[in-house]
């Protein structure tokens, strides 16, 4: 919350495709990271996002719209293992500092 | 071998406890940081260390300090822990502040009662 904000949950099929939304304040932020987090386990590093556009990284790609304070991260080719959390996070351009949302959890079912 | 170290991994304290939590990191990063995690919510940040001596506040730091004697090192202490400070305790790591990577320890559970 406070500036960076994601569905709470998102469900989808393996072999698939699920896109996760993050909307974000446009006059605080500066570029967006996306991260993931399996259950019990700590967020590990996606992408990051400056420019506008898609930003293809093969299995994750990343979308950026900075007028729009809009970014999506896209699953393609869904495992069940891609379930997890994956978290949206705020480049802050008064401080540089990432301001995390709560984060989306993704279910992959067979 | 690029790794963020935290210790310990679970802890059970008793409410007025103090608390040491121990982070590591073998990168030469610059910038060390402190989150804490509840369930269902993103990451909230403690403190921000920028380098050997260097900290800042971050989000929430009242309750918490912290200690960056050598730069692979940063501790988060808690003088008499309350109830309210259970929670999921990450440490991370980045090249400098502002860099969007940043790497993340295993996490500690702590429990206080």
């Amino acid at each position: 919350g406070q500036g960076v904000e994601q569905p709470d949950n998102l469900m989808s099929v393996e072999g698939t495709f699920a896109r996760v939304n993050c909307t974000y304040s446009t006059s605080g932020f500066n570029g967006l990271s996306w991260y993931q987090q399996r259950e019990g386990h700590a967020p590990v590093f996606l992408s990051y996002v400056v420019l506008d556009g898609l930003k293809d990284s093969g299995h994750f790609s990343t979308f950026l719209s900075r007028s729009n304070g809009y970014s999506y991260l896209l699953l393609t080719e869904l495992q069940i293992k891609d379930s997890a959390s994956y978290l949206c996070a705020g480049l802050r351009n008064n401080n540089n500092r990432i301001f995390f949302g709560d984060g989306t959890q993704l279910v992959v079912k067979p | 071998d690029m790794k963020v170290t935290q210790m310990p991994r679970y802890l059970i304290k008793r409410m007025g406890e103090n608390v040491l939590l121990e982070c590591g990191q073998d990168m030469s990063h610059e910038t060390m940081y402190w989150y804490r995690q509840d369930p269902g919510l993103g990451l909230q940040l403690i403190y921000i260390s920028y380098d050997v001596d260097s900290n800042s506040e971050g989000d929430i730091p009242k309750g918490y300090r912290v200690s960056r004697k050598k730069r692979e090192h940063f501790s988060l202490i808690l003088d008499s822990a309350k109830t309210n400070q259970t929670s999921v305790y990450f440490c991370a790591s980045s090249l400098g502040g502002g860099y969007a990577e940043q790497f993340f320890g295993p996490g500690t559970r702590l429990t206080v009662l």
